[in-house]
């Protein structure tokens, strides 16, 4: 069965500064991986995946994550955040299957 | 147009009533989820609905009774509803061998 730990349940961070939101995952096959955002009020919405090749993946708003298979991790980042990057964040994984499963979760607050 | 659309996006109702949340999405592709989040922000998987017919179902009271009239749509009924059900409700759909999850904006669910 596969797994997905998300290890900051809140990050605060202050405007321009970089941010890393950590995720580990657990499967004995091998998973797609997506970082999802959701804002205030909303439903949630794709930032990037990984699926195969490089390591790096380049999503939307300037977010980046690196796969790591020996880890198991899936790290987000990004190096200058703003006030409209306060959201929650999930990590989930996908075996191609008809499930996803979500980590618990990680709310970014970015202050002034 | 990748739209999942939900209604209603709010739903107060009483202890006790019935109610459904109605779901849509404009592209025909087959998988169609209903996820619960609760007020931490916790997202579950509670059924998953391939060509019309469930091939998830996550240990979900069967209270709660999802119908899929066709492939666009795939709506929640819930019966006798309780206290514990207050969440909010997205629907989504998978896409692409990663299956990939696009969402609906949610349904606020407020037993009183």
């Amino acid at each position: 069965a596969q797994s997905v730990t998300q290890l900051d349940s809140q990050v605060p961070v202050f405007e321009e500064a970089p941010v890393e939101l950590r995720c580990n995952y657990s499967s004995s096959v091998s998973v797609y991986l997506f970082w999802y955002v959701q804002y205030p009020n909303q439903g949630l919405q794709l930032l990037l995946k990984y699926l195969s090749g490089s390591t790096l993946v380049k999503g939307i708003n300037g977010f980046e994550a690196e796969f790591n298979k020996s880890q198991t991790s899936f790290h987000l980042r990004k190096p200058s955040v703003h006030i409209s990057d306060t959201a929650e964040y999930f990590c989930a994984v996908d075996t191609g299957g008809f499930k996803t499963i979500f980590g618990a979760g990680t709310r970014l607050f970015v202050k002034a | 147009d990748t739209a999942v659309s939900q209604t209603p996006k709010y739903l107060v109702t009483q202890m006790g009533n019935d109610k459904s949340i109605k779901c849509e999405q404009n592209l025909g592709h087959d998988t169609m989820y209903w996820y619960k989040q609760d007020s931490k922000k916790f997202l579950k998987i509670m059924f998953s609905y391939n060509n019309k017919e469930l091939i998830i179902n996550e240990t979900v009271p069967n209270r709660f009774s999802p119908k899929s009239p066709d492939k666009a749509h795939l709506n929640l009924h819930i019966n006798s509803l309780e206290l514990g059900d207050s969440a909010v409700y997205f629907c989504a759909r998978g896409t692409g061998v990663c299956n990939e999850q696009f969402f609906g904006p949610g349904t606020r669910l407020t037993v009183l």
